[in-house]
């Protein structure tokens, strides 16, 4: 069974810090692994996904790498801002969830950034 | 930009009642997702769908039905409302059908209240 773990649970920095959440899973026999943003109350943004095969990706401030071998991803940010506060949720597609794209998510990182 | 619509942000019903959540999506995705989410379980699939009159059982399937009768269009419906069904609910899209995985894209979903 696969389960995705986020650590910590909770971060709080100061504006300008950089960055960084872990995600590791147990299987690492995954399709891909995707990084979402929310906002209270919201839905999920998509923020970067990496396909098995990939490495990292990035997206302005934004760094997600995958070390399949080890279970681990982690998502880099620079230079954070105030408006970076929020929950940030990784999941991933199981190779072996019978080609359905069923994504299984970790609980979550909320970060606070304090001006 | 894909666009997720849910109906409705907030709504209040009482137990026993049969409740309907629309989710529309306007990128002709043959993906659809329903999702609850809930404070230390993380987010769930109830169901999902690939195709039209499709649908498939995710992990926490009891006490909910689905119907897609339009690509555009696909229903999470709550038979018989119980408190525990109390949650935020999220629809999401993606595009390429069975066996192709994509980025699913997600609504600002509904908090539901059963009193």
């Amino acid at each position: 069974k696969q389960e995705v773990t986020q650590i910590p649970a909770a971060l709080s920095v100061p504006e300008g810090e950089n960055l960084v959440l872990n995600c590791s899973f147990t299987d690492s026999a995954i399709y891909n692994l995707q990084w979402f943003r929310q906002d209270p109350g919201k839905g999920l943004t998509s923020l970067l996904l990496i396909q098995s095969s990939q490495r990292e990706q990035t997206s302005g401030r934004l760094n997600a790498s995958l070390d399949k071998s080890s279970g681990r991803s982690t998502l880099y940010i620079a230079a954070s801002q105030p408006g970076d506060s929020a929950t940030y949720l990784c999941a991933v597609v199981r190779v072996r969830s019978g080609n359905t794209g069923k994504l299984i998510f970790g609980q979550g990182t909320t970060l606070q950034v304090k001006p | 930009d894909v666009k997720v619509t849910q109906s409705s942000r907030y709504l209040v019903k009482r137990t026993g009642e049969k409740v309907f959540l629309e989710c529309v999506q306007d990128m002709d995705h043959e993906n659809m997702f329903w999702y609850r989410q809930d404070p230390g379980l993380g987010l769930r699939l109830i169901y999902f769908s690939y195709d039209v009159k499709m649908k498939e059982k995710g992990d926490i399937p009891e006490g909910y039905s689905v119907s897609r009768e339009k690509k555009e269009r696909f229903s999470l419906i709550l038979e018989s409302a119980s408190t525990n069904q109390t949650s935020m609910y999220l629809c999401a899209s993606s595009s390429g059908g069975r066996g192709i995985i994509q980025p699913q894209h997600f609504g600002d979903g509904t908090r539901l209240s059963i009193l």
